[in-house]
């Protein structure tokens, strides 16, 4: 079965420090990636996504992502982060096998200190 | 613009009571899931509908079943509530194309006592 995994659970950092957090899976064929991210109290949205193509993803209030395929890996980066930025974040894969099914990674608590 | 409809928001039931939880779309997505969410597991798939009159199940389907009688309703039932079904539960919808990913409910928050 395809698996995510997303390290480092609980991250603490201050404002203007940068993020990176892992995503791994498991899956060795055609992947669609994703993350996401849920602020506190909130529902789930939508980030950023790697379909094909450049392999460096740029998405929504300065986030990125590089996906590598030889690491099986989808990082997402930010250069400075900003308080609000406190949330937590959810690596997602689909194997693109006729279904839509995200299988979704344990999730990263990021809590950004002012 | 309302996307995907949650009720109820909360949610409190004694054990082996009954509930149904409703989630409702206004996107016309083919697809709709019903996922839960408990600290440090993430989400973990429930039921899935790929179209009206269809349901699969998940990850975790246990204890829980699903109608989609009509195409922009996907409705989660607990028969017989148990605090391990004390959680978060989201809803989401998707096109039949996974491009657009899914869009999510804001989540109703169950607690069994």
């Amino acid at each position: 079965a395809q698996s995510v995994s997303q390290h480092n659970h609980h991250v603490i950092l201050s404002e203007a420090a940068s993020l990176e957090l892992g995503c791994n899976y498991s899956y060795g064929g055609t992947v669609n990636l994703f993350w996401y991210v849920q602020y506190p109290g909130q529902h789930l949205q939508l980030l950023l996504k790697y379909f094909s193509g450049d392999p460096l993803v740029k998405g929504i209030k300065g986030f990125e992502a590089e996906f590598i395929k030889s690491k099986f890996s989808f990082n997402l980066r930010k250069p400075s982060v900003q308080w609000s930025d406190t949330a937590e974040y959810f690596c997602a894969v689909n194997t693109g096998h006729g279904n839509n099914r995200l299988a979704f990674g344990k999730g990263n608590q990021v809590v950004v200190i002012p | 613009n309302a996307g995907v409809t949650q009720t109820p928001k909360f949610r409190v039931l004694k054990t082996g009571q009954s509930m149904t939880l409703l989630c409702a779309q206004d996107m016309n997505h083919e697809y709709m899931y019903w996922y839960r969410q408990d600290p440090g597991m993430g989400l973990r798939l429930i039921h899935y509908s790929v179209g009206e009159g269809t349901t699969a199940k998940g990850e975790v389907p246990d204890g829980y079943n699903v109608s989609r009688l009509k195409k922009q309703n996907f409705l989660l039932g607990l028969e017989s509530a148990a605090p391990s079904q004390t959680s978060v539960y989201f809803c989401a919808s998707s096109y039949a194309q996974i491009n657009y990913g899914y869009t999510f409910g804001s989540g109703t928050r169950l607690t069994v006592v």
